[in-house]
């Protein structure tokens, strides 16, 4: 199986700066039709998961634009712009492009 | 927009069958790929598998043995079947739909809220 490994594994940030989430893959996500097949979800406190990016870099319905995603094959990013008390929880990035979809050990977010 | 929501016992003996349906609050049942995905207490998300076009199915490997999804288009609803389960098995398990096609068939967008199935006897 493909591993995801994040990085950090936490990651306090102050209300209004800028935060970053990296997510490495053990094989190339990039198919041959263009598209690099990465995921990023956010699990809120108590809630179940929620789409935040898919195909790396197209955000979900509804996900504010301080939420953007980037990458190359196997290196990949999340960045937020500006950190909102609302985007606490533990953020997973997946590879979608092998069967099985591997999720990556997440990233728990706090507020300083 | 489309709501899921799973349901089924909340306990269960070791040896025996997990079984959980996800009822789909629209008539897209028919359509999109619908997922099983589980999370163990304090742990990660593994996906289990998913079924689709009325009836094709896909799991993961390390559960294929023990892992039936079967599709009720009649009662808006998919089910998850796992079988001689054991503690390991212990996690909240939700339901989710794919995005879209096949382009996106692994992007999981909604998801059900999730319901915790514990394995003991």
């Amino acid at each position: 199986d493909i591993v995801m490994t994040q990085s950090p594994l936490s990651l306090p940030v102050t209300p209004g700066e800028p935060a970053s989430i990296s997510c490495r893959s053990s094989q190339s996500l990039l198919h041959g039709n263009g598209y690099k097949y990465v995921d990023w979800y956010l699990q809120k406190p108590g809630q179940s998961p929620q789409l935040l990016i898919f195909l790396a870099s197209n955000r979900a319905s509804g996900v504010p634009d301080r939420f953007s995603g980037s990458g190359s094959g196997t290196d990949f990013t999340l960045k937020i712009s500006r950190v909102e008390a609302e985007d606490v929880g533990v953020y997973y990035c997946m590879q979608a492009l092998h069967t099985p979809p591997i999720f990556g050990q997440g990233t728990r977010l706090e507020i300083k | 927009q489309v709501q899921l929501q799973e349901s089924g016992p909340g306990l269960v003996k070791p040896s025996e069958t997990l079984s959980l349906t996800c009822s789909v609050s629209d008539g897209s049942i028919s359509t999109y790929y619908w997922n099983w995905i589980r999370q163990p207490p304090g742990k990660g998300l593994e996906w289990i598998g998913y079924i689709y076009d009325r009836g094709s199915t896909n799991y993961n490997p390390s559960l294929k043995s023990r892992v039936t999804i079967s599709l009720d288009t009649s009662k808006n609803q998919f089910s998850l079947k796992l079988s001689s389960v054991t503690a390991a098995d212990t996690a909240v398990y939700y339901c989710a739909r794919a995005l879209g096609d096949i382009l996106t068939a692994y992007s999981f967008d909604p998801w059900g809220q999730g319901t915790l199935v514990t394995v003991s006897s």
